[in-house]
């Protein structure tokens, strides 16, 4: 596609459930990023791809979080044991090399009761 | 550790105002500076991205401008209007640690037509 698309764009779960957030990123681009941004706060870095590795994973705020990019290109964020201070939106970006200009997708809104 | 603060937090200005606003950066080894916006509910449009060796980048209405040794950057935007109203994010990538972006919490513009 011509942008960076996120599935779904909203996400509703139990607190204790798992969950999964997927990202795809602009074709052709190899640096994928995570961020999370709660209610009128910036976006926080959570994890950067570089290819199918994670360059930096210095953002996760616990072992709950994993991310994975088996093939370079599609990115899952999952979220283990979900609590309910991991409700926020989660926006993905990609750029062509890192680090250059991030185009971000439209977020997934997680909420957690 | 890179702090990024956006000031003002708010801004309501009347139809065609020209207007700034202002962005800081307390650590000024960084790669590029970007500028977004971000409308209620949805994810971030890149405006603008200034290379840490450029004073400026324009792109039509708007103008931003770079002073990495005082870390500080401004966002101008000539003649408002209605469809201006967002907020407006401002980030910046270090030399180090590749491409990681540190935002700003943002400054929320209204323009009254």
């Amino acid at each position: 596609g011509a942008g960076v698309s996120q599935t779904p764009s909203n996400k509703v779960t139990e607190k204790g459930k798992y969950v999964e957030l997927r990202c795809d990123p602009i074709s052709g681009h190899t640096a994928l990023y995570w961020y999370r941004q709660s209610l009128g706060q910036g976006p926080e870095f959570l994890i950067y791809f570089q290819g199918t590795g994670a360059a930096d994973d210095s953002g996760l705020p616990n072992d709950r979080f994993f991310a994975v990019r088996p093939e370079g290109s599609v990115s899952t964020l999952k979220i283990q044991r979900t609590e309910r201070g991991d409700s926020a939106m989660y926006l993905c970006a990609s750029s062509l090399l890192g680090p250059q200009e991030q185009f971000f997708g439209p977020g997934t809104r997680l909420t957690v009761l | 550790k890179q702090e990024v603060t956006q000031i003002p937090a708010a801004l309501s200005v009347p139809e065609g105002e020209n207007l700034v606003l202002n962005c800081s950066f307390t650590d000024s080894a960084i790669y590029n500076l970007q500028w977004f916006r971000q409308d209620p509910g949805k994810g971030l449009t890149s405006l603008l991205l200034i290379q840490s060796s450029q004073r400026e980048q324009t792109s039509g209405r708007l103008n931003a401008s770079l002073d990495k040794s005082s870390g500080r950057s401004t966002l101008y935007i000539a003649a408002s209007q209605p469809g201006d109203s967002a907020t407006y994010l401002c980030a910046v990538s270090p030399v180090t640690s590749g491409s990681r972006l540190t935002f700003g919490e943002g400054t929320q513009l209204t323009v009254n037509p």
